[in-house]
């Protein structure tokens, strides 16, 4: 069946400029999260979606940094005025998450946002 | 500050023998360990995991050990085939967050 995807695969922007990243998760999972990697880091975690619960968006590293899931499926990561430091790979999993049991998550390929 | 370590950042195994990658963490709430193995271009797979309640979990040529006392976690892999060169992170979580190493780049040289 089909795995995460996300969109773009690449973008390139310019500093100050907005993008919007999307993620369509496994169709059921409830889980959805966003991370993202920046060279020579591990993987950072952004922020969690699970079902109709508000966020944990305990992982945004600033308030230019914004999710919102439509419908309990697809994902968009909205990054506002960009900064160079926000070149990244941008990952997004999702899981099944039943009755609070950790359970393994499953990536989309990224996005590889470079900021000049 | 970083809560799950991975000191060494790559790691060369003959293949055939046995490959050993690290994990170390800070933090004693980390009730769930898992490793995923990432390809260049690819996102990461999941590989194996471990619950704070066991110390070992095997499934096939992968081994899991947690020593909770030690806060260390490694994975072992044999044999080691030239298909298993990827970059392993080790993951632990606490609750809805997951937290990664900065990843082992393993070559298994044929």
């Amino acid at each position: 069946g089909a795995g995460v995807s996300q969109s773009p695969s690449n973008k390139v922007t310019e500093k100050g400029k907005d993008v919007e990243l999307r993620c369509d998760p496994i169709s059921g999972h409830t889980a959805l999260y966003w991370y993202r990697q920046s060279l020579g880091q591990g993987l950072e975690f952004l922020i969690y979606f699970q079902g109709n619960s508000a966020p944990d968006k305990s992982g945004l590293p600033s308030d230019r940094f914004s999710a919102e899931r439509t419908g309990g499926s697809v994902s968009t990561l909205t990054i506002q005025r960009t900064q160079q430091e926000d070149s990244a790979v941008y990952l997004c999993a999702s899981s099944l998450d039943l009755a609070g049991v950790t359970d393994t998550q499953y990536f989309g390929p990224g996005t590889r946002l470079t900021v000049l | 500050d970083q809560q799950v370590k991975q000191n060494s950042p790559s790691l060369s195994v003959q293949e055939g023998r046995i490959s050993i990658l690290n994990c170390d963490y800070t933090n004693s709430m980390f009730d769930y360990f898992l490793w995923y193995k990432k390809y260049p271009a690819e996102g990461p797979t999941f590989l194996i995991s471990i619950s704070s309640i066991k110390d070992k979990n095997e499934d096939g040529r992968f081994t899991v050990f947690l020593n909770k006392s030690a806060k260390h976690l490694s994975l072992h892999i044999v044999p080691s085939q030239p298909g298993d060169s990827a970059v392993y992170f080790c993951a632990a979580s606490f609750g809805n967050q997951f937290y990664f190493g900065t990843g082992t780049s393993l070559t298994v040289i044929p």
